[in-house]
């Protein structure tokens, strides 16, 4: 199976500020297609998963702009420019590439 | 409104078995693949089985093969995930997603207990 390995795990920012989330595959994630199936999810506590990015950097709709995805093969990277208070919650990366399908381990985003 | 409403679960004992539901509405439901994540108490998410379209293409992680089976009734917009010998490991909230997991549902939980 694909190993998703996430960076940071916990990730304390104050209100305003850049956030940064790494995301690394044990394998290339392009298909045959020429596609790269990675997506960034958030989940607030209590909440079902939301989409926020699609293959790599394409904004789910309704996504608020200061979330950005961009990244190729095996590294990627979700930024939000500028933390809002309803962005706490663990963001996952995922690929979808290979089966079975799988998740990073989550990455904790809390306010300072 | 694009809705999944996930219903089902309960609690069972080991070596059980439970039928999830799936309710899809506000989109054509023959159109996209289906899947089910689940996700145990305080932990991350696994992407459990997949069924294409029509049904004739479902895949599941290795933990639940041969104790789990996805299908689909499209005349009733439904997804189900039939569970059999279940096992505490199989304690999660279950989700049904549509397609890459632009849509979720709210979620139904399923504890294995004695």
């Amino acid at each position: 199976d694909v190993v998703m390995t996430q960076s940071p795990l916990s990730l304390p920012v104050t209100l305003g500020q850049p956030a940064s989330i790494s995301c690394r595959s044990s394998q290339s994630l392009v298909y045959s297609d020429g596609n790269t199936y990675l997506y960034w999810f958030h989940q607030r506590p209590g909440q079902s998963p939301r989409r926020l990015i699609n293959k790599v950097s394409n904004r789910d709709s309704g996504v608020p702009d200061r979330f950005s995805g961009n990244g190729s093969g095996t590294d990627f990277t979700l930024k939000i420019s500028r933390v809002e208070a309803e962005d706490v919650g663990v963001y996952y990366c995922m690929q979808a590439t290979h089966w079975p399908k799988t998740f990073g381990q989550g990455t904790k985003l809390e306010i300072k | 409104e694009v809705q999944l409403v996930d219903s089902g679960g309960g609690l069972v004992q080991p070596g059980g078995s439970l039928r999830l539901s799936c309710g899809a509405s506000g989109f054509t439901f023959s159109n996209y693949w289906m899947s089910w994540v689940r996700q145990a108490p305080g932990k991350g998410l696994e992407w459990v089985a997949n069924t294409n379209q029509d049904g004739s293409e479902n895949y599941y992680v290795d933990s639940v093969k041969g104790r789990f089976t996805i299908s689909r009734d499209s005349a009733k917009n439904s997804l189900f995930l039939h569970m059999n010998s279940l096992r505490a490991e199989d304690t999660a909230i279950y989700y049904c997603v549509r397609g890459g997991g632009a849509i979720w549902g709210q979620g139904t939980l399923v504890t294995v207990s004695s």
